[in-house]
């Protein structure tokens, strides 16, 4: 089966760029999450999302963040403009709900110049 | 206080000894406890996942859970090198039907040969 698939894995992009990070979730799983990770914050959740409604979006850093679901097998994660503090590793992970553990995609490494 | 609290570590051990990693939560009513695995420029691994009091063994692997002093503690037996790795202890706490979890800082394992 495959996992949740995350694209681009790498992303290196100029300050004032935007930048559009995509998930799709293991098939079957209810709620999808968006992660950052750096070494100095460890791993923050960011959005996530419950049977593609947005139900926590405290951890979003500042309005140039913004994350849609538009249906239950897609979402993206938008930075604009992106500035070089974000660059980081962004993971989605799904699960099949309440209990459950989640499952990570690979990430996507963020630079922003 | 933290949600989810572990040591960060370093925690070093030989190879062949038993590595004990623990974490303590504080949320009386969390009802699941997973242990992830993160490998330096990987995303987290699901390794362990445990419900009720008690013992999990999973090959070298054993989860033990304790709701009444609220620690739950991953032991690594006949540690190898490759279990260096930073290990992450994830709690879900009971929020409706939406499956968020709150992770730990993680703890880095070090096993030397």
């Amino acid at each position: 089966d495959a996992g949740v698939i995350q694209s681009p894995r790498h992303e290196v992009t100029e300050m004032g760029q935007e930048v559009t990070l995509r998930c799709k979730p293991i098939s079957g799983h209810n709620s999808l999450f968006w992660y950052r990770q750096t070494m100095m914050r460890g791993l923050e959740l960011l959005i996530y999302f419950n049977n593609n409604v947005p139900i926590d979006d405290s951890g979003m850093p500042e309005d140039r963040f913004s994350a849609k679901m538009p249906n239950a097998s897609f979402s993206t994660l938008k930075i604009q403009p992106s500035e070089p503090r974000d660059s980081a590793v962004y993971f989605c992970a799904s699960t099949p709900g309440q209990g459950q553990p989640q499952y990570f995609g690979p990430g996507t490494r963020l630079t922003v110049l | 206080q933290k949600e989810v609290e572990q040591n960060s570590g370093p925690l070093s051990v030989p190879e062949g000894a038993i590595a004990s990693l623990n974490c303590t939560y504080s949320d009386r009513v969390s009802q699941s406890f997973f242990w992830y695995r993160q490998y330096s420029g990987k995303s987290p691994e699901l390794i362990m996942s445990i419900y009720s009091n008690g013992d999990k063994e999973d090959g070298r692997f054993t989860a033990q859970l304790n709701k009444a002093s609220q620690y739950v503690s991953l032991l690594i037996r006949d540690s190898q090198p490759s279990d260096s790795a930073t290990y992450l202890c994830a709690v879900n706490l009971y929020s409706g039907n939406t499956g968020k979890l709150i992770f730990g800082q993680g703890t880095t394992l070090q096993v030397k040969p």
